[in-house]
C-alpha cells in the first residue's frame, strides 16, 4: 500500500503555465521529494526538502513542505512541452532504509 | 560515468515459473533497493542491501528474495510467478552514508516484466 496521495491524479496545461501538484502523507518523516517519470521508465530525483525546511527551490521548481498538515506541493512554473511526465512524491522515512511514494499526477504540457 | 543498470529491459514468463533480475549500481554506491511499480501506480518498496547485508524489505511474500554481490551489483530473485507480480520491476543505488537509501535515490531504467 501507498502512504502518500497526489492530487490532481491528471493535469493538463498550456506551454508557459504553470503546474501545481500536491501530495499528502500519514506518518512523521525525515524529508519529503518529488521524483519524474517519463513513459513509465526510470525515475529521476527532482528535488528534497526536509522535515525541518518550509520551502525550497530549483530553477523552475519550488516546493513547499506543511508537515503540520502532512502536505507538500510541487510548483513547476512557465512549463515547457518537455514537462510532460508523470510526477511522483516520496516520503523518506526515519530509519533511513526506505522511500514510500504517491501514486503520481500525470502532467501534459500542450505545446 | 554509466548510470544504474539493470537486464533484461523486458522479460515475459508464464505462471509458475522463477525470474533473475539484476542490477549494477553506480560506481561507488554501496546501497541498492528494489521498487516494484504496477501499471498506473507509484512504485512500492521491496528490498534495500547495503554493504551485502539486508537493511531493509517491504510487504512482499516469501516468494520474493534478493542478494547484493561484493562488487556491489545485486540480483531480484521472484518464485512461482503469480498474474499479479506483472510489473516494471526498479533498482536504485544510493551513496548515502552508512547505506542510509531515504535520501536522494539513482534509479535504473527498470526491467518490464509480463506473466502469462
Amino acid at each position: 500500500s501507498q502512504q502518500g496521495e497526489e492530487d490532481p491524479q491528471a493535469l493538463s496545461i498550456q506551454e508557459g503555465e504553470n503546474a501545481t501538484m500536491n501530495c499528502s502523507y500519514k506518518t512523521s518523516i525525515n524529508n519529503l521529494q518529488w521524483y519524474r517519470q517519463n513513459s513509465g521508465r526510470g525515475l529521476v530525483h527532482l528535488i528534497l526538502i526536509r522535515s525541518n525546511e518550509r520551502e525550497k527551490h530549483s530553477g523552475r521548481l519550488r516546493v513547499t513542505l506543511d508537515t503540520s498538515k502532512k502536505s507538500s506541493s510541487l510548483l513547476i512554473t512557465a512549463s515547457r512541452a518537455a514537462d510532460t511526465a508523470s510526477y511522483f512524491c516520496a516520503q523518506g522515512n526515519n530509519a533511513g532504509n526506505m522511500l514510500t511514494f504517491g501514486g503520481g499526477t500525470r502532467l501534459m504540457v500542450k505545446p | 560515468d554509466a548510470g544504474v543498470t539493470q537486464s533484461p529491459t523486458h522479460l515475459i514468463k508464464t505462471r509458475g515459473q522463477h525470474v533473475t533480475l539484476r542490477c549494477s549500481p553506480i560506481s561507488g554506491h554501496k546501497s541498492v533497493s528494489w521498487y516494484q511499480q504496477v501499471l498506473g501506480q507509484g512504485p512500492q518498496f521491496i528490498f534495500q542491501y547495503y554493504e551485502k547485508e539486508e537493511r531493509g524489505r517491504g510487504n512482499f511474500p516469501d516468494r520474493f528474495s534478493a542478494r547484493q554481490f561484493p562488487n556491489y551489483s545485486s540480483e531480484l530473485n521472484v518464485n512461482a510467478l503469480l498474474l499479479g507480480d506483472s510489473a516494471l520491476y526498479l533498482c536504485a543505488s544510493s551513496g548515502g552514508l552508512s547505506g542510509r537509501t531515504n535520501e536522494k535515490l539513482f534509479f535504473g531504467s527498470g526491467t518490464q516484466l509480463s506473466v502469462l
